[in-house]
């Protein structure tokens, strides 16, 4: 079957930086998305990799290992609204997205 | 531009009701997605569409029916709802089959079936 694991919930300090990961076991890989969600609200687009490596973009980057299956999004200097869950999910061979149930990211002050 | 958009975005029913959620996107978009969304789960692909007048099952489509009879609309049908299908709803589009196919969300419809 078709996996997409990602811790349920971090806790991080407001300016500090967290890294979100996301492991994967899907039938094929086109490419990796991570969308942010706030609560009750709609997911909004992130990044995208399909490449191995960083994409960085501001404050929040993401990398890509398609051999280890493994990518993770990086937050740096945290904001209170940062605060929301984040989604990882992977476009298997037939082209649909796999979704992980998300990471709910708590920021303290 | 309007995006996704959603109707209605809450709505009880009693067991048994049936109801029809409407998905309209002014993008142009070729593929179109409902999507439920339960507490502690990733988003659930019930149905989809590729092009106007077509549609296909996704991965919990039991309960569900849709029609993609133009372009914009896609519509999602529970001709009798049961308490299992309390959820948040959510429609998706993206423009097409390649790789990058980034999907745009409508604001979600919160149903709650008594």
């Amino acid at each position: 079957g078709q996996n997409i694991d990602q811790p349920t919930e971090m806790t991080a300090t407001e300016g500090a930086i967290v890294q979100i990961n996301c492991t994967y076991q899907t039938s094929g890989f086109n490419g990796l998305f991570w969308y942010q969600q706030h609560a009750g609200e709609a997911p909004t687009f992130l990044s995208y990799n399909v490449l191995d490596g960083l994409e960085e973009k501001g404050r929040f980057s993401s990398f890509l290992s398609r051999s280890k299956g493994y990518s993770y999004l990086l937050l740096k200097e945290l904001q209170m609204k940062d605060s929301a869950s984040y989604l990882c999910a992977v476009i298997d061979s037939n082209y649909q997205l796999i979704w992980g149930a998300g990471t709910k990211l708590i920021i303290k002050p | 531009n309007a995006g996704v958009t959603q109707t209605p975005k809450f709505r009880v029913l009693k067991t048994g009701q049936s109801m029809t959620l409407l998905c309209a996107q002014d993008m142009n978009h070729e593929y179109m997605y409902w999507y439920r969304q339960d507490p502690g789960m990733g988003l659930r692909l019930i149905h989809y569409s590729v092009g106007e007048g077509t549609t296909a099952k996704g991965e919990v489509p039991d309960g569900y029916n849709v029609s993609r009879l133009k372009k914009q609309n896609f519509l999602l049908g529970l001709e009798s709802a049961a308490p299992s299908q309390t959820s948040v709803y959510f429609c998706a589009s993206s423009p097409g089959t390649t790789s990058y196919n980034e999907q745009f969300f409508g604001p979600g419809t919160r149903l709650t079936v008594l």
